[in-house]
């Protein structure tokens, strides 16, 4: 089962607002809401940032947000702040034997 | 406090076997499905597997099948991951992590156990 597509790095100025793509296929993104966000600090566990597609977990930052058309989900972060600077991951359920997949990873660098 | 802690890692020899522990607290992981993930070093995140609440239904990703079971404890509150049959690419950080508000997705994770297979 390969891992859904993301951009290897991402990067914006403070302020600014960036996106990050995850692109799977029918049988996982295009498939199910159950689109999920980790945000990862080296070293550090990852942290749930966004579920099913554009949930934000409490205490969550109202500046992440998520969407999704057709096979492609995407995170937003608006008014980017060095504390983003961490690597991204999407997660999607799908319909195959592994039921889960994570994303390639996307490196977020705040200029 | 909410938490997850793993052990069990340590260094072992390719062919070996390691039994990796997740000791939950403040929760009672008998209402939750229960994951595994694991993170070689310098590498992105990748979903290993997951064990139904009852331990009914498990799940693997195709590399760790017939090699890896997942297993639970509900009333001592632990999940476990036996590798057998280890391999080199098997080297990562291990996680055990669940979904308490939202099934699908994990909001709650350890701090990882790491497991080194080198000869």
């Amino acid at each position: 089962q390969s891992a859904l597509t993301q951009p290897a790095s991402v990067s914006g100025s403070p302020g600014q607002s960036i996106t990050i793509s995850c692109t799977g296929t029918s049988s996982d993104v295009g498939a199910y809401n159950y689109v999920s966000w980790y945000q990862q600090h080296p070293g550090k566990a990852p942290k749930l940032i966004i579920y099913e597609v554009s949930n934000r977990p409490s205490g969550v930052s109202d500046r992440f947000s998520g969407s999704k058309s057709g096979h492609t989900a995407s995170l937003i972060i608006s008014g980017l702040q060095a504390e983003d600077e961490a690597d991204y991951y999407c997660k999607s359920y799908t319909n195959r034997s592994t039921p889960y997949v994570f994303g390639t990873g996307t490196k977020v660098t705040v200029l | 406090e909410v938490q997850l802690v793993e052990s069990g890692g340590g260094l072992v020899q390719p062919g070996g076997s390691l039994r990796l522990s997740c000791a939950a607290s403040g929760i009672t992981i008998s209402r939750f499905w229960m994951t595994w993930v694991r993170q070689a070093p310098g590498k992105g995140l990748e979903w290993v597997a997951i064990v139904k609440p009852d331990g009914s239904v498990k799940q693997y990703v195709d590399s760790v099948k017939g090699r890896f079971t997942i297993s639970r404890d509900n009333p001592k509150n632990f999940l476990y991951l036996q590798m057998n049959s280890l391999r080199v690419e098997d080297t990562a950080v291990y996680y055990c992590a669940s979904g308490l508000a939202a099934p699908y997705a994990l909001d709650l994770w350890g701090q990882g156990t790491k497991v080194t297979v080198s000869s």
